[in-house]
């Protein structure tokens, strides 16, 4: 039971180059969440889709571009990447029933380093 | 505006002591999720509680105890007696229910805590 499982691990990409993060889930759950993680900033929201086929901005959306695959997969994808997305990105869902609010269930993360 | 604040960037403690971790929050939603992880070195995140908006009743976890104020917006982490094992980052995060219901959390910036033995 793998319950939320992002690839790749660690990344390391240059300037300018393109990548897509991967996330898979097998909870059965409608809601998934892209998030980043910098020293000192808390995770901060990139996006979300609340279920399949929607996707919103978060917090911080510049310079990512997402896709809700199917109700499993979420993936984030950075079209040119900037020094500035170097981060831990972390993928989460939650059950998404109305008015819940449950606790999110977090993918190990994938640490992205850009020279 | 949506905010949560944890003031204490770094906690130091020796083993056995006890020790309380700050949580502040803004919200102007009247339904709201409350939560705190923990992220020890290895860098999942865990998931230690959740509290909504209309239970105040505080609750204690084997060491673990949590303090929920409405009237001061707090929502403050204790550890009793604390262990080795309770290094980590801890993160207190808001959800807002409201019309929307998106579940998104809202994070503080976290506080690392070191417990030395």
């Amino acid at each position: 039971n793998a319950g939320v499982t992002q690839t790749p691990k660690f990344q390391v990409l240059k300037t300018g180059q393109s990548m897509t993060l991967q996330c898979a889930q097998d909870m059965n759950h409608n809601s998934m969440y892209w998030y980043r993680q910098d020293p000192g900033m808390g995770l901060r929201l990139i996006y979300y889709s609340a279920s399949e086929g929607t996707t919103d901005k978060g917090e911080v959306p510049n310079g990512y571009n997402v896709s809700r695959l199917n109700k499993r997969e979420f993936s984030l994808r950075l079209e040119s990447a900037a020094p500035s997305q170097t981060s831990v990105y972390f993928c989460a869902t939650e059950q998404g029933a109305f008015y819940s609010n449950q606790p999110q269930h977090f993918g190990d993360g994938t640490r992205l380093s850009i020279l | 505006a949506q905010k949560v604040t944890q003031a204490q960037t770094e906690i130091s403690v020796v083993e056995k002591e006890d020790v309380t971790l700050d949580c502040v929050y803004e919200t102007r939603d009247t339904t709201y999720y409350l939560f705190w992880y923990k992220q020890p070195p290895s860098g999942e995140l865990v998931f230690l509680i959740r509290r909504n908006s209309f239970d105040e009743q505080n609750e204690i976890s084997g060491r673990y105890s949590w303090n929920f104020q409405k009237s001061t917006s707090s929502f403050n982490f204790t550890i009793t007696a604390s262990q080795v094992v309770d290094s980590a980052v801890y993160f207190c995060a808001l959800s807002e229910a409201g019309s929307s219901n998106t579940g998104k959390l809202i994070f503080g910036q976290g506080t690392t805590l070191q417990v030395k033995p």
